[in-house]
């Protein structure tokens, strides 16, 4: 089954504990994107990647760091969360068609930062 | 910074009546433009492209892009109780942005 997962789905934690959250896609999609969702602000991008080594800031980079190391992953790393990142954030992924980017989206991940 | 604007909902309809959604964006060298459906405590689905002015219809639905004007909108066509979700405009250039969503409730 074509889909993306993320790991894990809830995750509660404190301030300054290191954190990852992973994303696959079995699609092999070049196009990779992490997203954070909070209420009455829509989805907001935190990085993107293009392909494999390729990533680059989206609108809301602080605080957040990726890897692309290879095409199917793309963590998103957390080095001292604080509580202004308790989000609901979202991987996605998408076949690199012209200028298309229709996205798909993993289940999501609820993280509370105490 | 690109923005991507929807008509502040909740919007409530009746079952079997037509839900309107409206979306304007800022940037004109946007090229394709997404609808996506929420439900609540799910992760967004694509139900709509557009990437050229005019109509595009899908079973109940239909797209409707205006680049001259920087709108985009959505027409759900006999509102059904499953259509009750958070619908998100996106549009893309370089990178995809999104609206912050308006919420139907379909009344049964």
């Amino acid at each position: 089954e074509a889909q993306v997962t993320q790991n894990p789905r809830y995750l509660i934690t404190v301030t300054g504990k290191k954190l990852t959250v992973t994303c696959s896609q079995n699609m092999n999609h070049e196009y990779m994107s992490w997203y954070r969702q909070d209420p009455g602000l829509g989805l907001r991008q935190i990085y993107y990647s293009m392909n494999v080594e390729v990533t680059d800031k989206g609108d809301v980079p602080e605080g957040y760091k990726v890897s692309r190391k290879e095409k199917r992953n793309f963590p998103l790393i957390l080095e001292s969360p604080s509580p202004n990142q308790t989000s609901l954030y979202f991987c996605a992924s998408s076949p690199d068609r012209g200028n298309s980017y229709e996205q798909y989206f993993g289940p999501g991940t609820r993280l509370t930062v105490t | 910074q690109k923005e991507v604007e929807q008509n502040s909902g909740p919007l409530s309809v009746p079952e079997g009546a037509i839900a309107s959604l409206n979306c304007t964006y800022s940037d004109r060298v946007s090229q394709s433009f997404f609808w996506y459906r929420q439900y609540s405590g799910k992760s967004p689905e694509l139900i709509m492209s557009i990437y050229s002015n005019g109509d595009k219809e899908d079973g109940r639905f239909t797209a409707q892009l205006n680049k001259a004007s920087q709108y985009v909108s959505l027409l759900i066509r006999d509102s059904q109780p499953s259509d009750s979700a958070t619908y998100l405009c996106a549009v893309h250039d370089y990178k995809l942005s999104f609206g912050a969503g308006t919420t139907v409730t379909v009344r049964a």
